[in-house]
């Protein structure tokens, strides 16, 4: 499989409680982005890696939220003591780094719904 | 105000009609423009960039406005399987952050 893997696809937590997912990038891709999508609205930038470095945070990205890039390869993203509002798909996606770096697009994951309950 | 801004329809149109989506976008140093595809409970696909200069794929044709910053998306001879939330995307440049407009519903009956 050569797309973005996100894992697990879906999430049931009870509020307060922690979830973490992953997310594997297309091999070749050096960039990794985090995004959250609500019913009704578009993706919301969270975190953006380059290799292992994150280089920018969105101040969607409250204290609860923590992201990590080991070894420039898959990323986690934490969320600790869930609250209703986390409720949402979150998205991983990848892009390369080139010569003409800013008209690449993404390849996004298939996401993980959360619902916090 | 949003960054991005689109209409979010939905836009009801019958099969074979030819309808048009448009975006505006407020910064001006927006250096790419994307328009992306998503369906129901899917993740969002790239259908295509659009450049100044305007560009077409087959039924779907896209144009850029720098001055206006105006993006827009037209679709020709429609089909059931258009049938998709659009999203108008815009890269702010060196980190390829592409910040994404709220989507537009299409909705093509038959």
């Amino acid at each position: 499989d050569t797309g973005v893997s996100q894992d697990p696809r879906h999430k049931i937590t009870k509020r307060g409680q922690n979830v973490t997912f992953r997310c594997d990038p297309i091999s070749e891709h050096n960039r990794l982005y985090w995004y959250r999508q609500t019913l009704g609205q578009g993706p919301e930038f969270l975190t953006y890696f380059q290799n292992e470095a994150q280089l920018e945070k969105s101040r969607l990205l409250s204290d609860r939220f923590s992201a990590e890039r080991p070894k420039g390869s898959f990323s986690t993203l934490e969320i600790q003591r869930t609250e209703q509002g986390d409720s949402a798909m979150y998205l991983c996606a990848s892009s390369e780094l080139g010569g003409d770096s800013s008209n690449y697009g993404y390849t996004f994951g298939s996401g993980t719904r959360l619902t916090v309950v | 105000r949003k960054e991005v801004e689109q209409d979010p329809g939905p836009f009801n149109v019958p099969e074979g009609a030819t309808v048009a989506f448009n975006c505006t976008y407020s910064n001006s140093a927006s250096q790419s423009f994307f328009w992306y595809r998503q369906d129901c409970r899917k993740e969002p696909k790239l259908l295509m960039s659009v450049y100044s200069s305007g560009n077409e794929d087959g039924r779907f044709t896209a144009q850029l406005n720098r001055a206006s910053q105006y993006i827009s998306l037209l679709i020709r001879d429609s089909k059931l399987s258009d049938s998709a939330t659009y999203l108008c995307v815009v890269n702010r440049g060196a980190t390829n952050k592409l910040i994404f407009g709220t989507g537009t519903l299409l909705a093509v009956q038959p």
